[in-house]
């Protein structure tokens, strides 16, 4: 199976700041896709086919990469983005993700 | 709006059984993807199985290690999804979530439900 390695592990941003999160895959993917759960909820679907924003999600977001390197960015930190983050991918059974990335708020 | 909420979790002995059920609304559930998908106390998220539409026979694909124990079916009359655990381990013990494939494709989890919690212990 594929393994998705996620850094960093933990990390914070203060509001207005950039934030990048890498996923590496094991092997090639076609494509990757990115997750957001905030504390106590479950996981919401932010970018689709690696670079596309699900519905509703804002614009600060944005995905990008190819092959094995991937990654997650928000343009300027809010308060609402701290949650973890995880990436996934469906390019060879079984889907897999990575163990993502705790973002907080400084 | 699209809901799914999920039900039948609780405490289980090992060795026992439980069945999940997942009741959707606010899509196309006959059209639908369906999954399950488990969060383990330490946050690893690990897909389990699938089950897709009657376009495709309801083809049925399992992670191997819970191939045999577990069993994924759906019952399109009540938009609904289903996950039967047998011969539980303590290792299951995790937050179960039903997810929905289908709103961008079928390689992605687009919409979950708020998830049941299992605990597998004597």
């Amino acid at each position: 199976e594929i393994v998705l390695t996620q850094s960093p592990t933990t990390t914070a941003a203060s509001p207005g700041e950039k934030v990048t999160i890498t996923c590496l895959a094991s092997s090639s993917v076609s494509n990757m896709y990115w997750y957001q759960q905030k504390s106590g909820a479950s996981p919401k679907l932010l970018i689709y086919s690696t670079s596309s924003l699900a519905s509703g999600v804002p614009d600060r977001f944005s995905g990008s990469g190819s092959g094995t390197s991937y990654s997650l960015t928000i343009n300027t930190m809010e308060a609402e983005d701290a949650a973890t983050y995880y990436c996934q991918q469906w390019s060879s059974n079984p889907p897999t993700f990575g163990s993502g990335t705790k973002l907080e708020i400084k | 709006e699209v809901q799914l909420v999920e039900t039948g979790g609780g405490l289980v002995q090992p060795g026992n059984s439980l069945k999940l059920s997942c009741a959707t609304s606010g899509f196309t559930f006959s059209t639908a993807w369906m999954n399950w998908i488990r969060q383990t106390p330490g946050k690893r998220l690990e897909w389990l199985a699938q089950i897709e539409d009657k376009s495709n026979n309801y083809f049925i694909s399992y992670l191997e290690s819970v191939k045999g124990r577990f069993t994924i079916s759906r019952d399109d009359s009540k938009s609904s999804v289903y996950l039967q655990m047998n011969n539980l381990k303590e290792e299951d013990t995790a937050i179960y979530y039903c997810t929905w494939s289908g709103n961008y494709g079928y390689n992605s989890f687009d919409y979950w439900g708020q998830g049941v919690m299992v605990t597998v212990s004597s």
